[in-house]
């Protein structure tokens, strides 16, 4: 059964249009993440997530909102989407955020046209 | 600032062959580091960590890694490597004095086991 579910698992979107990006951790972990990863850049540390507070944020843009409804769940909502957008956006999860051991969730694949 | 540096982008050995993978790091504090694998299509996989003591450690599926502080290193081996190791290995390192769960990774390497 998989652990950390992300949905959907691909995306197609317009430019400027809105789109939220679903995970859901199954593993009792307290921290979670979100992870680019595009052609043109390495895997991107994005936000990390506390017991629902949020504790980093390495995004520049405010179009990128984290949501955290309830302890499993850390959804991204996407704003004004643009075409450099495009990339796999990962979820992952740990015990603890000082446990550097991280889960990854199969990814979101975000293609914006 | 952190930065990681996987200089092999691809790697192509034969079925049972040995095979190293790169990781050179840049930091000054105290870190954590870790590879990770990704396979085609699907999300990182946890392999090994180093944080303190036996500078070698062992991982999952006959890895381990050797850390190299004067080398500033962690590099990656395999003595006998499967088709099924073929994917793309990354390396992160961590600010162990912090407790926000930043990884930052190296661009990758991808492995091509021919079997």
């Amino acid at each position: 059964d998989p652990k950390i579910i992300q949905k959907p698992k691909y995306l197609v979107a317009v430019t400027g249009s809105e789109k939220i990006l679903i995970c859901e951790q199954y593993l009792g972990h307290n921290a979670m993440y979100w992870y680019r990863q595009s052609a043109k850049k390495p895997l991107e540390f994005m936000f990390s997530y506390s017991y629902q507070k949020l504790m980093d944020n390495q995004t520049a843009s405010s179009r990128f909102q984290p949501q955290s409804s309830k302890k499993n769940h850390l959804d991204l909502q996407i704003t004004a989407l643009k075409p450099d957008d495009s990339a796999t956006y990962f979820c992952a999860s740990s015990q603890e955020p000082i446990s550097y051991e991280q889960y990854f969730g199969p990814g979101t694949r975000l293609t914006v046209l | 600032t952190q930065t990681v540096s996987q200089s092999d982008a691809h790697v192509t050995v034969f079925e049972g062959d040995s095979v190293e993978l790169r990781c050179n790091y840049s930091y000054g504090g105290s870190i954590y580091l870790s590879w990770y694998i990704q396979h085609h299509g699907r999300g990182l996989q946890f392999l090994l960590k180093y944080y303190s003591g036996n500078p070698v450690v062992q991982g999952v599926n006959g890895f381990e890694a050797e850390f190299s502080k004067s080398d500033s290193s962690f590099h990656l081996r395999k003595a006998s490597v499967h088709w099924s190791d073929s994917a793309v290995y990354f390396c992160a390192v961590s600010d162990r004095g912090s407790a926000l769960g930043r990884l930052h990774f190296g661009a990758g390497t991808q492995l091509i086991v021919i079997p």
